[in-house]
């Protein structure tokens, strides 16, 4: 199985503020990485598909970066609503896996 | 409204089985491979398994191959995964969940989520 690892684990960030998130894959996965986010209570939510394409709906400060075993998520302007649980995830392969996910706080 | 409402969570004793029904609308469900993710309580996020349209790709995590059966009803727009001998380790929140693509292939991603039900194993 292809393990993702996402760092860092939790962050703490003022509204306004870039946030970057990482995820690397245990091998090459070309561009076959989505990104989540989960609020509590909630179910996960598809921000990123492909490494770098937005999802419909999904505001424009968010973008995705990244290809191979390395890549970005950038959250530039954080917005209150933007406070969650960011979620990696590989599509390359079955089994599909996540990262163990980034925590973003309020400072 | 496209949306995929869970049901069939509860308490079950260790060695025991439930049945989880995700009941969709909104979309041509026929289309569409169809998944179930679960997440432990304050962990990570688990795929399960997976249907594709046509029901000839069915895959399972090695977590629960054996034990689990995922299935499809078209006329009623609905997924099932039966779940057998549970243990403490199943206990989750049980999510379905849409690929996207409707070409017959799957893309393993998950764009449509229900709001998941809670499946919890002990004595």
């Amino acid at each position: 199985d292809i393990q993702m690892t996402q760092s860092p684990s939790s962050l703490s960030a003022s509204v306004g503020d870039r946030v970057t998130i990482t995820c690397r894959a245990s091998q090459s996965i070309s561009s076959y990485l989505n990104w989540y986010h989960q609020k509590p209570g909630k179910a996960p939510k598809l921000l990123i598909y492909a490494a770098s394409s937005l999802q419909s709906g999904v505001p424009s400060r968010f973008s995705g970066s990244g290809s191979g075993t390395d890549f970005t998520l950038t959250i530039s302007n954080l917005q209150p609503e933007d406070f969650a649980t960011y979620y990696c995830q590989q599509s390359y392969s079955t089994p599909v896996t996540f990262g163990g996910g980034t925590k973003v706080e309020i400072k | 409204e496209v949306q995929l409402v869970e049901s069939g969570g509860g308490l079950v004793k260790p060695g025991g089985s439930l049945r989880l029904s995700c009941a969709a609308s909104g979309f041509t469900f026929s289309s569409y491979t169809m998944n179930w993710v679960r997440q432990a309580p304050g962990k990570g996020l688990e795929w399960v398994s997976s249907i594709s349209s046509s029901t000839s790709y069915i895959y399972y995590a090695d977590s629960v191959k054996g034990r689990f059966t995922i299935s499809k009803d078209t006329a009623r727009n609905s997924v099932y995964l039966q779940m057998n001998s549970l243990s403490a380790e199943d206990t989750a929140v049980y999510y379905c969940a849409r690929d996207p693509n409707t070409s017959g292939w799957s893309d393993d991603t998950f764009d449509i989520w229900g709001q998941g039900t809670m499946v919890t194993v002990s004595s």
